[in-house]
C-alpha cells in the first residue's frame, strides 16, 4: 500500500464543471503540498497546506489532519487546468517528501 | 525573477561515463533537493540538503551523488551512469521549513 494514494487516477471533465481531486496518506506528515504539472513537464506549487483550507482564483484545497484526507477543487474547470495533478506530503521532521502517484485532468472545451 | 535553473535539459550519454547535473536557485533558500520521475512509480527524492555542506538521502539514492559547497548551488552527480537512471530529473528549491516548494523545469536524462 502506497503511503500517499490519490484518487481519481485519470478524470475526463467538460469546460465548466466542477473538478475534486482526493488525496488520503498513511504516514505523519508536516505539512500538504499540491503541484500541477503540465504536458511539458514543468512543476508548479498550488498550496502549502497544514491545516484548514485555502484558496487561490478557482483552486481550493482543503485538509483534515484527523482523517489524514485532502482535497484540491477546481470549479469552472478549463482547458488550460489540463495536467496531472500531485500531492506531496512532507514528513514530521520538514526533510523528505513523498508524493502521491498524480490525477491526470482533462478538460475538454 | 525567481528560479531554479537545471542544466542540461536533455542529454543522451553512454553507461559509465560520469556527468554532472547543475542546479542553481536564486532566491537564497536553504533547501535544495533532487528528484527523478519515472511512469508508474512518480516522483521519488534522491538527496536533499537543508543548507550548506548539509546533505542526506532520500529514498532512492543509490548512483547519485551530490554536493552543497555554496548555498545556490546544488549539483547532482552520476559517477558510472547505467540505463536504470533513465529518467527525468527535477530540483527543487525553498526557503526551509512549511513554504512553498519551486521546481526547475527537469532534465531529460536517456543512458544507452
Amino acid at each position: 500500500k502506497n503511503e500517499v494514494e490519490q484518487s481519481p487516477q485519470n478524470l475526463t471533465a467538460q469546460e465548466g464543471e466542477f473538478i475534486t481531486i482526493n488525496c488520503s496518506y498513511s504516514v505523519g506528515i508536516s505539512a500538504l503540498h499540491w503541484l500541477q504539472q503540465h504536458p511539458g513537464g514543468g512543476i508548479v506549487s498550488l498550496f502549502m497546506l497544514s491545516s484548514g483550507k485555502k484558496k487561490h482564483g478557482r483552486l481550493i484545497a482543503t485538509i483534515n489532519i484527523q482523517e489524514k484526507h485532502s482535497s484540491l477543487h477546481i470549479t469552472a474547470s478549463h482547458p488550460r487546468d489540463s495536467a496531472v495533478y500531485i500531492c506531496a506530503g512532507l514528513d514530521n521532521y520538514g526533510q523528505n517528501f513523498v508524493f502521491g502517484p498524480g490525477t491526470r485532468l482533462s478538460v475538454l472545451p | 525573477e525567481a528560479q531554479v535553473t537545471q542544466n542540461p535539459r536533455y542529454l543522451i550519454t553512454v553507461t559509465g561515463k560520469k556527468l554532472t547535473v547543475t542546479c542553481s536557485q536564486n532566491m537564497n533558500h536553504e533547501y535544495m533537493s533532487w528528484y527523478r520521475q519515472d511512469p508508474g512509480l512518480g516522483l521519488r527524492q534522491i538527496y536533499y540538503s537543508m543548507n550548506v555542506e548539509v546533505t542526506d538521502k532520500g529514498d532512492v539514492p543509490e548512483g547519485y551523488k551530490v554536493s552543497r559547497k555554496e548555498k545556490r548551488n546544488f549539483p547532482l552527480i552520476l559517477e558510472s551512469p547505467s540505463p536504470n537512471q533513465t529518467s527525468l530529473y527535477f530540483c527543487a528549491s525553498r526557503p526551509g521549513y512549511g513554504n512553498t516548494i519551486y521546481f526547475g523545469e527537469g532534465s531529460w536524462l536517456t543512458v544507452v
